[in-house]
């Protein structure tokens, strides 16, 4: 089956550094969504994309849509305490099946520690 | 923030017994998941709906069962509860087909 696998699964940090994170697969995805879920709560998204090659920005966070379409990456600029949490790479992929089309699959999550 | 409920927030129950989590939507989205979240595994499918009555089954579906009578409402039960099911329920829900999910607060259901 799909697989997506995120790096790195923990990122110890200080206070004003800047982050990248990414996922990569051996299958292609249709569109990139990245999340970021908080102790106790729903992933909450950030971000999404659907094109290949394409790069977009929510403030600090910047993520692109890798152009063979089997990657994506996330960056955090100036990062700070409030940026802790669990962040995820979504992919969704194109099957044909039943009612729906597609599918969408998690990476394992990237744990990001902030000192501040 | 998308307006999804989920109730109960958590939940303890005895192994063999049947539960029933609730998730309410007030975005008039056409898609509903429910998926499961433990500890090196991540977010994993169990099912979901692309309609009202129509349903399919993910990736983790044995052992539970799903309805879906009205746009807002998609129930997911666990017919004999065991601890394997132990973990955190989450429903989501998107506009389109598996894209832009958008997810509630979590049910945390304990099997003892």
């Amino acid at each position: 089956g799909q697989q997506l696998n995120q790096s790195p699964q923990s990122m110890f940090i200080q206070e004003g550094e800047d982050v990248s994170m990414n996922c990569t697969s051996s299958s292609i995805f249709n569109t990139w969504l990245w999340y970021k879920q908080d102790p106790g709560e729903g992933p909450v998204l950030l971000i999404a994309l659907y094109k290949a090659g394409e790069l977009t920005s929510n403030g600090r966070l910047t993520a692109q849509f890798g152009i063979t379409r089997k990657d994506s990456f996330l960056n955090i600029s100036a990062s700070i305490p409030s940026d802790v949490g669990i962040y995820f790479c979504a992919g969704s992929y194109l099957l044909n099946y039943g009612g729906a089309t597609n599918k969408l699959i998690f990476g394992t999550g990237t744990l990001l520690a902030v000192q501040p | 923030d998308a307006g999804i409920t989920q109730s109960p927030r958590h939940k303890v129950t005895e192994t063999g017994t049947p539960v029933t989590l609730r998730c309410h939507q007030t975005e008039n989205h056409r898609y509903m998941y429910w998926y499961r979240q433990d500890p090196g595994h991540g977010l994993r499918l169990i099912h979901y709906s692309y309609g009202v009555k129509d349903t399919d089954k993910g990736e983790v579906s044995d052992g539970y069962s799903v309805s879906r009578s009205k746009t807002e409402d998609f129930l997911l039960t666990l017919e004999s509860a065991t601890s394997s099911q132990t973990s955190v329920y989450f429903c989501a829900i998107s506009p389109g087909q598996f894209n832009e999910a958008f997810f509630g607060q979590g049910t945390r259901l304990t099997v003892v």
